[in-house]
């Protein structure tokens, strides 16, 4: 079974500053997935960020980029020059990606304030 | 446009009424799966299919039956609705491991 831990209910930051959210994990798997999902109020859920446990290098997209620590089992996620639309929860999931079971294992979240 | 779609987006059932949420895929995913969003609890695992006539349950399938007839289509069936069902429920699919596309989630209010 996997767990996965996110120990910042909610966050604060200002716009334009630089925040950092945490993820702690535990699986047993030696292949699996790693993602950060945005929930804006709409509540649909967006794919900031994902990275495969295999890959040594850090993934980055845009102003959102990834710590990914494997023997800690840390994935924190970092958003630079924060927006108002970077407002939302976000979810920290993993999931197997070998074959024959399916299921994304999810944090609880994190509440992200941006003030202006 | 392609995507997961979930019918209905909104619905209040009384305790112990019967439905069905529908999913639908059109991208040809094989794997599909429900999710429950509860407020502070995250996203948990209801029921996923690796493909047409195959499902599995997942963390919290008590209450809930699937079925996966066809490649597109993921129905989640509340035999006999209880309060404890009331959440927000969300079904995916995916090709490959890295990409899961969601539906727009479906709030169910159950008195």
């Amino acid at each position: 079974a996997q767990t996965v831990t996110q120990s910042q209910p909610e966050m604060s930051v200002q716009e334009a500053e630089t925040v950092t959210l945490s993820c702690t994990y535990d699986t047993s798997e030696s292949d699996y997935y790693l993602f950060w999902y945005k929930q804006p109020p709409s509540r649909q859920m967006i794919l900031v960020i994902r990275q495969e446990a295999y890959k040594q290098q850090n993934a980055t997209e845009n102003r959102f980029s990834v710590n990914f620590q494997k023997a800690a089992k840390s994935f924190s996620l970092k958003i630079s020059d924060s927006q108002l639309g970077d407002a939302a929860m976000y979810f920290c999931a993993t999931v197997y990606s070998g074959g024959g079971a399916d299921g994304l294992t999810f944090g609880k979240g994190t509440h992200l304030i941006i003030q202006p | 446009n392609a995507g997961v779609t979930q019918t209905p987006k909104f619905q209040v059932l009384k305790t112990g009424q019967s439905m069905t949420l529908q999913c639908a895929q059109d991208m040809n995913h094989e794997y599909m799966s429900w999710y429950r969003q509860d407020p502070g609890m995250g996203l948990r695992l209801i029921h996923y299919s690796v493909g047409a006539g195959i499902t599995d349950q997942g963390e919290v399938p008590n209450g809930y039956n699937v079925s996966r007839s066809t490649t597109e289509d993921f129905p989640l069936r509340l035999l006999s609705a209880a309060p404890s069902q009331t959440s927000v429920y969300f079904c995916a699919s995916r090709r490959e491991p890295g990409g899961y596309t969601f539906g727009s989630g479906t709030r169910l209010t159950v008195v």
